[in-house]
This record gives C-alpha cells, structure tokens and sequence, in this order.
C-alpha cells in the first residue's frame, strides 16, 4: 500500500477563498482522522471518522471548516472562506479498529493563506 | 480520560550522547502508548508502541522506551545521538475502548556535532 495520500502537498490560496484538502486513506482501514498542527497549539485533533461516519467533530474550530467522507478511500476537508489564521500542516491519518494500532499519517498539506 | 505530558518541547545532546525524551501519560484504565518521530515537512511516522506484552519495548533506528506504570512514564532512550535524530518526537495514548490517540505537545531533538 501507498499509505496515506494527501493532495495538495501545497496551498497558497487567498483570504476569503475556499480550500480543499483531499486525503485517500489505507485501504482496510477503519477510522480516519484530520489535525491541524501549529507552532502555537502543536498538534491538534479537528474530526474523526468510523466506518465513514463522522463520530467527533468538537475539534473543527468554526463552523466555515467541514469534512466529509463520502466513501471509504476519500475524505475531504473545506474550509470556506479562509483566513489567515487557518494557516497551518493539516494531516490526514488513519487506522485500524484496536486501541493497540498506531495511526498512519500522510505527508501533510501545508496551507498558507495571504 | 486520557491524556500525555511531554517535559521539555525542546532537547538538546551533543552527537554520541544518551538521548532521552520523557513522557508522562494520565489515564483511568491501562494505556497503550506510542512514539512517533516528525522529520521536518513530513508526517508523523511510528517508533514504537507498548501494547502491555513487554514493559521495555524497542523500536526502529536504536531507539527504545520503556513502561512504568508505577510512575506513569514512557520514557524514550537512544544510547548514543546520532544527526540524523534531529527531528520532533510526539509521545501518544490510547485507552479505555478510546481507538482515538491522545498526542503530547512534541519535543524537539537537537543533536549538535
């Protein structure tokens, strides 16, 4: 397997526009994850997802972030509009079921908006 | 609840030198724990993790922590530094039927020459 597959590597996009950030999990895989991670609040968890299903999503900051999963091997997170502040590594991740199961991380998305 | 404190977000060792990062962990019910190493604009990557088989686990490029429960640590362990360790380190917990892992603030390895 690939691994995680994060696409784009690399977002520069404008205040105000809409981002997506796309993420193809390992296949087999049951549970897929979303971080933000900053200089300033590190590593932070924004939405889970079991079986496709959204199961946590308290870690979203506002409501102009959304994630969706709309089959086992796709998952999308938009932030509409952007900020600034939104600049940030978002990860993609994913695992399988036990609790003695690391999580596999893609390579990141580093999003920069001006 | 579960939750992990790593003690010191920055580390620095001299090339050669014992390596140690400390993890602390707080949890209600037996955890598993993991390590991850960040090589910069990368992801996270897994060095090892305790699932309760062996409380001195080992991992990949030397590194090794090891579990104890009686002070609630997971302390990571390199013998001797080597450049290439530079990197971020994130201690991690899962526990309690929780298939969602609790990660620390990282620390940073420097390793000077």
């Amino acid at each position: 397997d690939a691994g995680v597959i994060q696409s784009p590597r690399h977002e520069v996009t404008e205040m105000g526009q809409e981002v997506t950030l796309r993420c193809k999990p390992i296949s087999g895989h049951d549970y897929l994850f979303w971080y933000r991670q900053t200089m300033m609040r590190g590593l932070e968890l924004l939405i889970y997802f079991n079986n496709n299903v959204p199961i946590d999503d308290s870690g979203m900051p506002e409501d102009r972030f959304s994630a969706k999963m709309p089959n086992a091997s796709f998952s999308t997170l938009k932030i509409q509009p952007s900020e600034p502040r939104d600049s940030a590594v978002y990860f993609c991740a994913s695992s399988y079921r036990g609790e003695n199961t690391e999580a596999f991380f893609g390579q990141g998305t580093r999003l920069t908006v001006v | 609840a579960q939750s992990v404190t790593q003690l010191g977000s920055h580390v620095s060792v001299s090339e050669g030198a014992l390596v140690l990062l400390r993890c602390n962990y707080s949890s209600s019910v037996p955890p598993y724990l993991f390590w991850y190493v960040q090589y910069p604009n990368q992801g996270l990557q897994l060095l090892l993790k305790y699932t309760s088989a062996a409380t001195l686990v080992k991992g990949i490029n030397g590194f090794e922590a090891e579990f104890k429960k009686s002070e609630t640590s997971f302390h990571l362990t390199k013998p001797s530094a080597h450049m290439s360790d530079a990197a971020e380190y994130f201690c991690a917990v899962s526990s309690g039927g929780s298939y969602i892992p609790t990660f620390g603030r990282g620390t940073s390895l420097i390793v000077h020459p």
